[in-house]
């Protein structure tokens, strides 16, 4: 089946610092959703991508969609205490079902 | 709206015992998901329905687990008998259409079988 790998599985930082995740699959994607998930919680939606190449920012976050829409990445700048939790991508190949990803989980150190 | 409800939030079992989740879906959302989250698989899709008929059940672990949706506004997901390693968090999850369309999860149930 299909595999959708996020690196890294683990992140700590320092508050101020960036982070990126990363989302790869092994097969073209038809769109990519991002989700966070904070300890203990459940998922919420961040946003979807569609399009190739396709960036979109939400204030210190940044979404990218690969050219070939096989990965996406999310990077946030100047990380804040507030951005500690789990972040996953979540992948459709043209069925009506996600498949989430791995997910990278974020810590912030203030 | 007051969101995807589920019940219980959480639930400890003996192994053996029948366990039954509960699920309610946002008014007016036509797709509903079953996952389950644990620290070793992740958060995986159990099964969704589509108008309240069950399209693809092939997350469902084995005959133990079983999911139904009388009704728009309801849905179950029962594991008889319960085993301890089905202890996960599960969750439901509704939207208003498919992968197009975000999906809005519930609280989750923190199911223990001892």
């Amino acid at each position: 089946g299909q595999q959708v790998m996020q690196i890294p599985q683990y992140q700590h930082v320092q508050e101020g610092e960036d982070f990126t995740t990363y989302c790869n699959s092994s097969t073209t994607l038809s769109n990519i959703q991002w989700y966070k998930q904070r300890p203990g919680g459940h998922p919420v939606f961040l946003i979807q991508l569609v399009k190739s190449g396709e960036v979109k920012k939400q204030k210190r976050l940044t979404f990218q969609f690969g050219e070939a829409k096989k990965n996406s990445s999310l990077h946030i700048t100047a990380t804040q205490t507030t951005d500690v939790g789990t972040y996953f991508c979540a992948v459709s190949y043209n069925t009506d079902k996600l498949i989430f990803g791995t997910g990278t989980r974020l810590q912030v150190f203030p | 709206d007051a969101g995807v409800i589920q019940s219980p939030r959480h639930e400890v079992t003996e192994m053996g015992q029948e366990v039954t989740l509960r699920c309610k879906p946002i008014s007016g959302h036509d797709y509903l998901f079953w996952y389950r989250q644990t620290m070793m698989r992740g958060l995986e899709l159990l099964i969704y329905f589509n108008n309240n008929v069950p399209i693809d059940d092939s997350g469902m672990p084995e005959d133990r687990f079983s999911a139904k949706m009388p009704n728009a506004s309801f849905s179950t997901l029962k594991i008889q008998p319960s085993e301890p390693r089905d202890s996960a968090v599960y969750f439901c999850a509704s939207s208003l259409s498919s992968t197009t369309y975000e999906q809005y999860f519930g609280p989750g149930t923190r199911l223990t079988v001892t």
